[in-house]
């Protein structure tokens, strides 16, 4: 069975500061990861995902993430963190396209707060 | 295309009562979930279905049970309501076959057992 840590709970940054938000995951196969965003009372929006190939991903809204095999981590950065970056972010682990009959394996998520 | 589409936004039950949480997908997707998200402890899967006619159960089956209508409906029903069961519903789809298969939300159903 696969796993995920998001390390922190809370993250805080300035307005203009780097943005960096941990995830390690365990998985006894290789594995499809993700993160998502979660805005105050929506659903969740898909902003980058890992599958196979390039190691560092592009995703929405200037984040980015790299797989990192040895360290068994996926964290999220952005360069430059603005206000509207102030939501939920969920990383998640799939062993198969789509998740299978597990689903998706989530963090417990990490709540970014941009202070201006 | 309006994607996932779930009814109802809100509702609350007392102790007891049943109601049926409704989900839709148009994309086509063969795969559909039923997740709920509690706060810390992020989004733990209910159940799942592969496709029409067939499901199976997820990591938090107790208390519920669900039906796949045909390939764009997938519903969750509570038959006797526990407030243990107070949260956010979310449902979602995806495409396993032949692509990275990321699963698309629906905007969720919150829901208050009293």
């Amino acid at each position: 069975a696969q796993s995920v840590t998001q390390l922190g709970s809370h993250v805080s940054v300035s307005e203009g500061a780097l943005v960096l938000l941990r995830c390690n995951y365990s998985s006894s196969v290789p594995p499809y990861l993700f993160w998502y965003v979660q805005y105050p009372n929506q659903g969740l929006q898909l902003l980058l995902k890992y599958t196979t190939g390039a190691t560092l991903v592009k995703g929405i809204n200037g984040f980015e993430a790299e797989f990192k095999k040895s360290e068994t981590s996926f964290h999220l950065t952005k360069p430059s963190a603005h206000m509207s970056d102030a939501a939920e972010y969920f990383c998640a682990v799939s062993v198969g396209p789509g998740g299978g009959a597990d689903g998706l394996t989530f963090g417990k998520g990490t709540h970014l707060i941009i202070q201006p | 295309n309006a994607g996932v589409t779930q009814t109802p936004k809100f509702q609350v039950l007392k102790t007891g009562q049943s109601m049926t949480l409704q989900c839709a997908q148009d994309m086509n997707h063969n795969s559909m979930y039923w997740y709920r998200q509690d706060p810390g402890m992020g989004l733990r899967l209910i159940y799942y279905s592969a496709s029409e006619g067939t499901t199976d159960k997820g990591e938090v089956p107790n208390g519920y049970n669900v039906s796949r209508l045909n390939k764009r409906e997938f519903s969750l029903r509570l038959e006797s309501a526990a407030p243990s069961q107070t949260s956010v519903y979310f449902c979602a789809s995806s495409e396993v076959r032949g692509t990275s298969g990321e699963q698309y939300f629906g905007p969720g159903t919150r829901l208050t057992v009293t």
